[in-house]
């Protein structure tokens, strides 16, 4: 069964700290992807990733970084949190081209008090 | 630029109706068309694919059309559960590197 696994479902942090998220697939997909989710503003996409060491700014990459340094797992930073970053962040991977199927994984709900 | 729409963005049905979800999209040129179920505060579960030479696709009581010509998309569910309570979600290729756009979603509520 394919998975792809977030490695926190719920995380407090306070303003300023530094944040790890990380997300691991098991199905050897090229690209990997990390969206955030608001009400009313659907998912919208930090990064993504292509292959291993590469990345690419999606349409909200401000305050936010992230790491591929191995085919399977893909990490999303924040360098220092802040309150309009509570969100639920989610992960998801897909095979290489254009015809495969998006899997995501349980998602991550920050909260940045 | 693609851009997904979603209506209505709320429906509540008695069990044991049938339903059907809409889903359009701006741009024609697509791939595939993909729907997802995303029960509150989890992610996203795949329900159908329907690549761009199909025009429906089934599992269980779910059953996807796909209408490329006039950019529209539905989801039918038979014999609607309370089980089936949750948000729906269509998306689309776009941007490249298999990234989707997304729809808002329906939020469907089966009521007993």
């Amino acid at each position: 069964d394919v998975k792809v696994t977030q490695s926190s479902r719920y995380l407090v942090k306070r303003t300023g700290e530094k944040v790890f998220l990380e997300c691991v697939q098991d199905m050897d997909h090229e690209n990997m992807f990390w969206y955030r989710q608001d009400p009313g503003l659907g998912l919208r996409l930090i990064y993504f990733s292509y292959d291993v060491k590469m990345k690419e700014k999606g349409d909200i990459p401000e305050g936010y970084s992230v790491s591929r340094e191995k085919k399977e797992r893909f990490s999303l930073i924040l360098e220092s949190a802040s309150t309009n970053q509570t969100s639920m962040y989610l992960c998801a991977s897909i095979v290489a081209g254009v015809t495969g199927e998006l899997f995501f994984g349980e998602g991550s709900r920050l909260t940045v008090l | 630029k693609q851009e997904v729409t979603q209506i209505p963005a709320a429906l509540s049905v008695p069990e044991g109706e049938n339903l059907v979800l809409n889903c359009s999209f701006t741009d024609s040129a697509i791939y595939n068309l993909q729907w997802f179920r995303q029960d509150p505060g989890k992610g996203l579960t795949s329900l159908l694919l329907i690549q761009s030479s199909q025009r429906e696709q089934t599992s269980g009581r779910l059953n996807a059309s796909l209408d490329k010509s006039s950019g529209r998309s539905t989801l039918y569910i038979a014999a609607s559960q309370p089980g089936d309570s949750a948000t729906y979600l269509c998306a689309v290729p776009g941007g490249g590197q298999g990234n989707l756009i997304f729809g808002k979603g329906t939020k469907l509520s089966v009521k007993p």
